[in-house]
């Protein structure tokens, strides 16, 4: 069938090891970044966010890394499993007045976990 | 609790047909956007709502693309006289209110034009 990963970049990776996704951001404006990943068939589902007044955010598993200077963003997700398999996109948004605009969306990395 | 749904999942249509695609938000939600996402590559942005009003529409390809939301709930994207360039996965998402709420995205309706 269809994939959603299908000729994009690909991380491989063994199981148990850790994975470091990169992704460079556009807009130097941007103020609020997202990780999402997504299965074949299925929408994005949210991983992690982090904000510019951060430069590093922890989560389960997940850490989000963020280089202004650079206009850098990074995810590394610990003793990556077969399940982590999927395809993850960033998304930056600039936050005006509160209000969340559209998201712009990198052009995803396919990790695949081989166990 | 439920998520944001989508229907059709899937919907074939022959060029030139018209197709109206349906959105429905996590209750409560205020905003919604839609997206494209082509084969292979990452969603973007078609227009987005605050309840009931369209406040961004620059991401439209065509006005053969038009979107609404009459009631602030339930939003359809309906695309008229369609070519091949439309099949993609049309996405929908929603968040609670105008912060810095995460978007959480619906499965897609997958469109492929004939």
């Amino acid at each position: 069938g269809e994939s959603v990963g299908l000729h994009l970049p690909t991380l491989s990776v063994q199981e148990g090891d850790n994975s470091i996704i990169n992704c460079a951001y556009s807009n130097s404006a941007s103020d609020y970044f997202i990780w999402y990943k997504q299965e074949s068939g299925k929408g994005p589902q949210f991983i992690i966010d982090i904000r510019s007044n951060m430069d590093k955010r922890q989560g389960q598993r997940v850490t989000v890394l963020l280089n202004k200077t650079v206009k850098h963003l990074s995810l590394q997700i610990a003793a990556t499993q077969p399940g982590d398999s999927d395809v993850y996109f960033c998304a930056e948004t600039v936050l005006t007045g509160g209000s969340q605009g559209n998201l712009i969306f990198g052009k995803g990395t396919k990790l695949s976990v081989k166990p | 609790g439920a998520g944001v749904s989508q229907s059709p999942r899937y919907k074939v249509a022959k060029r030139g047909q018209d197709v109206a695609l349906r959105c429905d938000p996590i209750s409560g939600h205020v905003s919604l956007f839609w997206y494209q996402q082509a084969l292979g590559q990452g969603p973007e942005f078609l227009t987005y709502f605050q309840n009931e009003a369209q406040l961004d529409k620059s991401g439209l390809p065509s006005d053969r693309f038009f979107a609404e939301r009459p009631e602030g709930s339930v939003s359809t994207l309906k695309i008229q006289r369609t070519q091949q360039e439309d099949s993609a996965v049309y996405l929908c998402a929603s968040i609670r209110d105008s912060n810095t709420d995460t978007q959480y995205f619906g499965p897609g309706t997958r469109l492929t034009v004939l």
